[in-house]
């Protein structure tokens, strides 16, 4: 039964450090999401790569955040450097377009705490 | 840009009762609909999910069904069970090479005993 993992599952640090969350898609999977969950904004869409390429990070905040794919097996998140407003639930979720039909699998999330 | 309407944000029902979770959409060239349920503590999990070509789908308690013309769908749960109770979320999407899915703010089920 394949699944998207992602490391590390938890994660707490101080305010200013940097931070990498790390993505491990199914295997034979092409696109790759980075979800932000928090309970005031549901699911948000912070970035999607299709074959290693970035289709759109407009939901991610520029200054702080850098989303990539270094091959197809591996996509991270970083945040440097990380505030406490950035704490929350990151999930990735990988899917098979166009033959998957834009399903997607999401991984067991990474729950961020900066203090 | 796209935006997923969800109603109600929370739904309480007794056990074996239906419950219904209503969504709207905001982009006409939107054709894929899927819904995720999110249990307590782990990941959103695909449940079910429709088609534009398609007005109504089933799978044993659950359902969905589509309006394109008024762009909204809803998700049918009948002879509800403990173990429905979790958070849904429903989604749109163009279902195009580029495309993202655009998800509702979601719904907190509660089953009564």
């Amino acid at each position: 039964d394949a699944r998207v993992t992602q490391t590390p599952r938890h994660k707490v640090t101080e305010m200013g450090q940097e931070v990498t969350m790390r993505c491990q898609p199914i295997l034979g999977h092409n696109t790759v999401f980075w979800y932000r969950q928090t309970m005031m904004q549901g699911l948000e869409l912070l970035a999607y790569f299709r074959n290693r390429a970035p289709l759109d990070d407009s939901g991610m905040p520029k200054d702080r955040f850098s989303a990539e794919m270094p091959d197809a097996t591996l996509a991270t998140l970083k945040i440097q450097p990380s505030e406490p407003r950035d704490s929350a639930v990151y999930f990735c979720a990988s899917g098979l377009v166009p033959q998957g039909a834009y399903e997607q699998y999401f991984g067991p999330g990474t729950r961020l705490t900066v203090t | 840009g796209e935006n997923v309407e969800q109603h109600p944000s929370t739904l309480s029902v007794q056990e074996g009762d239906s419950a219904v979770i209503k969504c709207t959409y905001s982009d006409s060239a939107s054709n894929y609909f899927p819904w995720y349920k999110q249990e307590l503590g782990k990941r959103p999990q695909l449940i079910i999910d429709i088609r534009s070509n398609v007005g109504e789908k089933k799978d044993q308690r659950i359902a969905v069904t589509l309006n394109k013309t008024a762009k909204h769908f809803s998700l049918h749960i009948t002879e509800t069970q403990p173990e429905d109770s979790a958070v849904y979320f429903c989604a749109a999407s163009r279902g195009s090479s580029a495309s993202k899915i655009i998800f509702g703010s979601g719904t907190r089920l509660s089953i009564r005993p």
